[in-house]
């Protein structure tokens, strides 16, 4: 069974601060990658998509980036946080890029003060 | 930009009621439609996908698909408090970016 990890869990960050979020993918080779960004209470909005190693795909701008190391590690930074960077990040995987069912990590929350 | 309309916003049933869902896409090109629950403080879980006219049961839910109007809605029969989280409906098409709704928020009220 394919499993998805998330780090950190949760983040207090002070505006203007780096970041780096990670996620792992576990049982499944070669899957597309997703980052999502969720504020409180709303809707997900997908920021960046990975079809394999090394090549992201940026959905929207705000001032965050996405990179592929590894097969099966998606990464998520930016150098300096806004306080619009606030929310709830998701990391999800599908089999089939954009036509499939997508299956997501359990996030991470963070907080720019 | 193709936008993907929930409504209501909120919906309170009692419990072993009926909470009937909706979502509408703009973009005509829409071809896959699923609905997700998300549980207060949890990631989206897929509850069910429909990809072509017409209704499919699973359970206490049943999802109804009208391609021709972009239209699908999503019942749930005989609802419990643990029906209760954020439901988002999302769609593709094969050659654009899965789009998620605004959600509806439901509560269901022992």
């Amino acid at each position: 069974a394919q499993t998805i990890h998330q780090w950190p869990v949760a983040e207090i960050k002070a505006v203007g601060s780096p970041l780096s979020l990670g996620c792992t993918i576990k049982g499944k080779s070669s899957p597309n990658l997703y980052w999502y960004w969720q504020a409180t209470g709303g809707t997900l909005q997908q920021l960046f998509y990975s079809i394999t190693v090394g090549q992201v795909e940026s959905v929207v701008q705000l001032n965050l980036s996405a990179s592929r190391p590894k097969d099966d590690q998606f990464i998520l930074s930016t150098e300096k946080l806004l306080l619009s960077h606030s929310g709830f990040y998701l990391c999800a995987w599908s089999q089939h890029l954009n036509q499939d069912t997508q299956y997501f990590g359990p996030g991470t929350r963070l907080l720019v003060l | 930009q193709q936008k993907v309309q929930q409504s209501p916003e909120s919906l309170i049933v009692p419990e072993g009621g009926m909470a009937s869902l909706n979502c509408t896409s703009s973009d005509r090109n829409v071809d896959y439609f699923w609905w997700y629950r998300q549980h207060s403080g949890k990631s989206p879980k897929m509850l069910m996908s429909i990809f072509s006219n017409g209704e499919k049961e699973e359970g206490r839910f049943t999802v109804h698909l009208n391609k021709a109007s972009l239209h699908t809605s999503l019942h749930i029969r005989d609802s419990q408090p643990s029906d209760s989280a954020l439901y988002l409906c999302a769609v593709s098409s094969n050659t654009n970016k899965v789009v998620f709704g605004t959600g509806t928020r439901l509560q269901v009220l022992p």
